[in-house]
């Protein structure tokens, strides 16, 4: 199993441009997640997913949109680039069924600057 | 809604000491898990420890045990026989039961380990 991936590792990003950060997963899970890590800070929820074609927005959603067209994908969009977008990204999945919750299992990363 | 606070931004041990990273949580949510999670300088983020919030038995993964206080919405987190392997920020993240599971992460510990 290769986990949760993500690419690219590294992008610099133009104020203005867009572009997608793709996440994927082998491990059958129904949920997902996107989060950034802003510098000395803990993660914060971008979009979440519960299943394919169901997402719904976290707590720092503006500036992003998400899809989820399969179980295994899980790309996040960022459109008009901002400053305020630099950032660490981090995908993520878990396994959930009826109350019982697993860990979240996290992709490697990817550095974000827009300048 | 979750808050965290984790009031230690950073901790030092001695190998072979044992450390205790302190955590404070509000939760409306009744029913809960909490998380530790390590992020080495790679930036992975990785699992150390789960409790289930309904479970008086505090959780124990080898090196790792917790004290969770449920009527004070305390969960810390202690390390046993520090390694040098252990050096890493520190996130403490409660998760809500059931429907998309999400995290509330903390700001981080950062613990050093030095010989």
């Amino acid at each position: 199993n290769a986990g949760v991936t993500q690419t690219p590792k590294f992008r610099i990003l133009k104020i203005g441009q867009s572009m997608t950060l793709q996440c994927a997963q082998d491990m059958n899970h129904n949920y997902m997640y996107w989060y950034r890590q802003d510098p000395g800070m803990g993660l914060k929820l971008i979009y979440y997913s519960v299943g394919a074609g169901i997402t719904d927005k976290g707590e720092v959603p503006n500036g992003y949109n998400v899809s989820r067209s399969t179980t295994e994908d899980f790309p996040l969009r960022l459109e008009l680039a901002a400053p305020s977008q630099t950032s660490v990204y981090f995908c993520a999945s878990s396994y959930s069924w009826r109350d019982l919750s697993y860990e979240q299992y996290f992709g490697p990363g990817t550095r974000l600057t827009v300048t | 809604a979750q808050t965290v606070t984790q009031s230690q931004p950073e901790m030092s041990v001695q190998e072979a000491e044992t450390v205790t990273l302190s955590c404070t949580y509000d939760t409306s949510e009744s029913d809960y898990y909490l998380f530790w999670y390590k992020q080495p300088p790679s930036r992975q983020m990785i699992l150390v420890i789960r409790q289930e919030a309904y479970k008086q038995q505090n959780a124990t993964e080898n090196r790792f045990s917790v004290n969770f206080q449920k009527a004070a919405k305390s969960f810390s987190l202690k390390i046993s026989d520090s390694q040098l392997g252990d050096a890493a920020m520190y996130f403490c993240a409660p998760g809500e039961a059931g429907t998309a599971s999400k995290l509330t992460f903390g700001t981080g510990t950062r613990l050093q380990v030095t010989l």
